[in-house]
C-alpha cells in the first residue's frame, strides 16, 4: 500500500526564515508526486508536480526537489500570505489515484 | 486549470437526513473525482465518478451511503445519505486535466464543509 508521510506537522516560521518541509513516501515505482497548497475552507491548490528522482521545480519562494524516497518543499524568506498547509500527494504506475500525506500547516509569523 | 464550482459551500444538518452536493466544471472533463477530509485529517478519495454509469467506490464507502451521479462531462452531485456526526467533514470534487503529460494533474472545487447535528 502506498503511504506518504509528512513532517514535520507544524511548523511556525519567523517572516524572512526560510525552512523545509519533508514528504516520504513508499510507493512501487512513482508516477508523480505532487505538492499543494491549502488555505483555511479552501479546496487545495496545485502548486507542483515532480516526476523523477533529481528533479527540482520553483515557483515564487517555493521550490520542490525530489529523491527516490522524499521530496523537500523548500520556502526562501517566507511572508505571512505564505501560511498554509502544505499537502503531498504521489500516484503509482498501476492507476491514477492519488496517496495524499496528512500535511504540513505552515505559520509565518511578521 | 478548470473553474470548479460546488455548492452549498457549507450547511449544517440533522442527523438522519440526506444532503445533495453539486459540482459544476467549467469545461468538459473526463476524470471527476470526490475526496472527503476530516477535521485535521489528510484527504480520501470516495469515489470515481463516472459518466453515464455506476460511480466506482473506493474501500470503505458503498453506494446506498454515497450515492454518486454523473450525467455529463461537465457536472456530478455527491450524496451524502442517513448523515450522522461522523459525516461531519469537508467533501471534495476534484477533476483530471491532462497537457499532454501521462500523469496529469488533480485540481479541487472550494469544497463543502457539512456539520452534522
Amino acid at each position: 500500500e502506498d503511504q506518504v508521510t509528512q513532517s514535520p506537522e507544524a511548523l511556525r516560521l519567523q517572516e524572512g526564515e526560510s525552512s523545509s518541509l519533508n514528504c516520504s513516501y513508499t510507493v512501487s515505482g512513482l508516477r508523480g508526486l505532487f505538492w499543494y497548497r491549502q488555505d483555511p475552507g479552501k479546496g487545495p491548490e496545485f502548486l507542483f508536480t515532480l516526476y523523477s528522482a533529481g528533479e527540482e521545480k520553483e515557483k515564487e519562494r517555493l521550490k520542490a526537489t525530489l529523491t527516490k524516497k522524499e521530496s523537500f518543499l523548500h520556502i526562501t524568506a517566507p511572508k505571512p500570505e505564505d501560511s498554509a498547509t502544505y499537502l503531498c500527494a504521489v500516484q503509482a504506475p498501476r492507476d491514477y489515484k492519488l496517496s495524499f500525506g496528512a500535511g504540513t500547516t505552515v505559520t509565518v509569523r511578521a | 486549470s478548470a473553474v470548479i464550482s460546488q455548492k452549498p459551500s457549507r450547511d449544517i444538518c440533522q442527523r438522519g437526513t440526506s444532503l445533495t452536493i453539486q459540482c459544476q466544471v467549467d469545461s468538459q472533463v473526463t476524470m471527476m473525482f470526490w475526496y472527503r477530509q476530516q477535521p485535521g485529517q489528510s484527504l480520501t478519495l470516495i469515489a470515481t465518478a463516472n459518466q453515464g454509469s455506476e460511480a466506482t467506490y473506493e474501500s470503505g464507502f458503498v453506494i446506498d451511503k454515497f450515492p454518486i451521479s454523473r450525467p455529463n462531462l461537465t457536472f456530478s452531485t455527491l450524496t451524502v445519505s442517513n448523515m450522522s456526526p461522523e459525516d461531519s467533514s469537508i467533501y471534495l470534487c476534484s477533476v483530471r486535466l491532462f497537457s499532454g503529460l501521462d500523469t496529469g494533474e488533480l485540481f479541487f472545487g472550494e469544497g463543502s464543509r457539512l456539520t452534522v447535528l
